[in-house]
């Protein structure tokens, strides 16, 4: 069954570093998204992206934050310069409809600044 | 804005007992609701969604949750757990947007 990877598993990076979380969503999906969790606190909306613009975002993403999709496979979540509160898990997801009816989770990928 | 509540934040239960979690969420305007549940190491995965039209939806699993409008309320059921039914589950609602709005979870424990 074809699912959302996501790499690194685990990154851990120094305050005010860049760092790029890359997922690699189902293959004829078309939406893609990012959502966050701090620990023990909710799952948050980041982003939506559709052919090859945001078409939603909530009021975290703010401009430390881009989305891209370099090439045909997969789909990148880049933050400028890290800061101990953006620590969280990050999940990708991917949908082939759009909305929120169906979208496919990745397992996603833990971040730690220090 | 729409907020999801998830009351109890880890529900033990004995297998093949039922198991009820319980979601309630706000918001001003019609709203998608879902239950997503998420084994250890793994992503969010859909057990069911409703949309519209009958308000007992059937999900995977032998889970199923009941729409109550008027209580803003849609609890996850299942009859009879099993082991492997452990995990932690999210109830989300969609302001019929692209964006989903997440609980904070509840890990169901099933113990033998």
């Amino acid at each position: 069954e074809p699912e959302v990877t996501q790499t690194p598993s685990h990154q851990v990076t120094q305050m005010g570093q860049e760092v790029i979380l890359r997922c690699v969503p189902i293959s004829n999906h078309l939406y893609f998204y990012w959502y966050r969790q701090i620990l023990g606190q909710k799952v948050e909306f980041l982003v939506s992206f559709y052919n090859n613009e945001i078409s939603e975002k909530s009021e975290i993403f703010d401009d430390q934050f881009s989305v891209e999709r370099p090439d045909g496979s997969n789909f990148t979540l880049k933050i400028r310069s890290t800061k101990l509160e953006d620590s969280a898990m990050y999940f990708c997801a991917s949908s082939p409809s759009g909305g929120p009816y169906e979208q496919y989770f990745g397992p996603g990928t833990r971040l730690t600044v220090t | 804005a729409q907020s999801v509540t998830q009351l109890d934040s880890q529900v033990p239960v004995f297998e093949e007992a039922p198991v009820e979690l319980r979601c309630n969420y706000s918001s001003s305007v019609s709203v998608y609701l879902f239950w997503y549940v998420q084994y250890p190491n793994q992503g969010l995965q859909l057990l069911l969604k409703y949309l519209s039209g009958s308000t007992l939806v059937k999900g995977i699993n032998g889970f199923e949750a009941e729409f109550n409008k008027s209580q803003t309320s849609f609890h996850l059921r299942k009859p009879s757990v099993h082991i492997s039914d452990t995990a932690e589950y999210f109830c989300a609602v969609s302001p019929l947007s692209e964006k989903l709005v997440f609980g904070k979870g509840t890990k169901l424990t099933v113990n033998p």
